[in-house]
């Protein structure tokens, strides 16, 4: 158990919804990465935020949002769902800005059917 | 564009068995090279490399990079089927905070 909470663990819905995704980072931790990992695409850095304020971007589609509250969890937005954004996706959090030894959470299953 | 190639992209050996797998890497700004295994559910971290040619070790499992021909390696001796897994390769990029994964080298070890 890496410390890393994620909910919910599985998550099937239909192409145009939206979903939230949410992510508590272990105790002490100020950086939250979300990542998607797909069959064709790997694992993909989305985004990371650091005690609150977004601090590097990947390949964070447009129709993707998130955002870190004060207590320093975290939300994914997924809105127009896609076929192709049936996913797992993983938080992870660090304790600094580097993502090195980052800790990954158990990850939530996406489908959009 | 950063390039990372992880090779083979997938092995099946039997238990007692060696491997090594290869990630070779293009990036921007390289700071360290990271190695993860994944096996059914999150990624968890095994070696970080910063310098070339000084070898980790974690048991059966070590790692060594090559800075100049961009590369590194990961091996495993006498190979268990606990070792069955997929790994990842991931260079952190110095100026942008993230990192790069490869596709991964899914590990199948029979009995």
């Amino acid at each position: 158990d890496s410390g890393v909470t994620q909910t919910p663990k599985h998550l099937i819905t239909a192409t145009g919804q939206r979903v939230t995704l949410r992510c508590s980072p272990r105790s002490g931790d100020l950086s939250v990465y979300w990542y998607q990992q797909s069959l064709d695409q790997g694992l993909q850095f989305l985004i990371q935020y650091y005690n609150g304020e977004e601090r590097a971007k990947g390949n964070i589609l447009e129709r993707f949002s998130a955002q870190q509250f004060p207590d320093l969890h975290s939300e994914l937005n997924l809105s127009s769902l896609e076929l192709g954004d049936s996913a797992l996706y993983f938080c992870a959090s660090s304790q600094g800005l580097d993502p090195m030894q980052q800790y990954f959470g158990p990850g939530t299953r996406l489908t959009v059917t | 564009e950063d390039k990372v190639v992880q090779s083979p992209l997938s092995l099946v050996v039997h238990e007692g068995d060696t491997v090594t797998l290869n990630c070779s890497y293009e990036v921007t700004n390289f700071r360290s090279l990271l190695w993860y295994k994944q096996e059914k559910k999150a990624p968890t971290f095994l070696f970080m490399l910063t310098s070339s040619g000084i070898e980790k070790k974690s048991g059966r499992l070590s790692s060594i990079l090559d800075k100049k021909e961009l590369f590194s390696i990961l091996n495993i001796t006498a190979t268990q089927t606990g070792d069955s897994a997929v790994y990842l390769c991931a260079p952190y990029i110095r100026s942008y905070g993230k990192l790069t994964f490869g596709q991964g080298t899914i590990l199948t070890v029979h009995p």
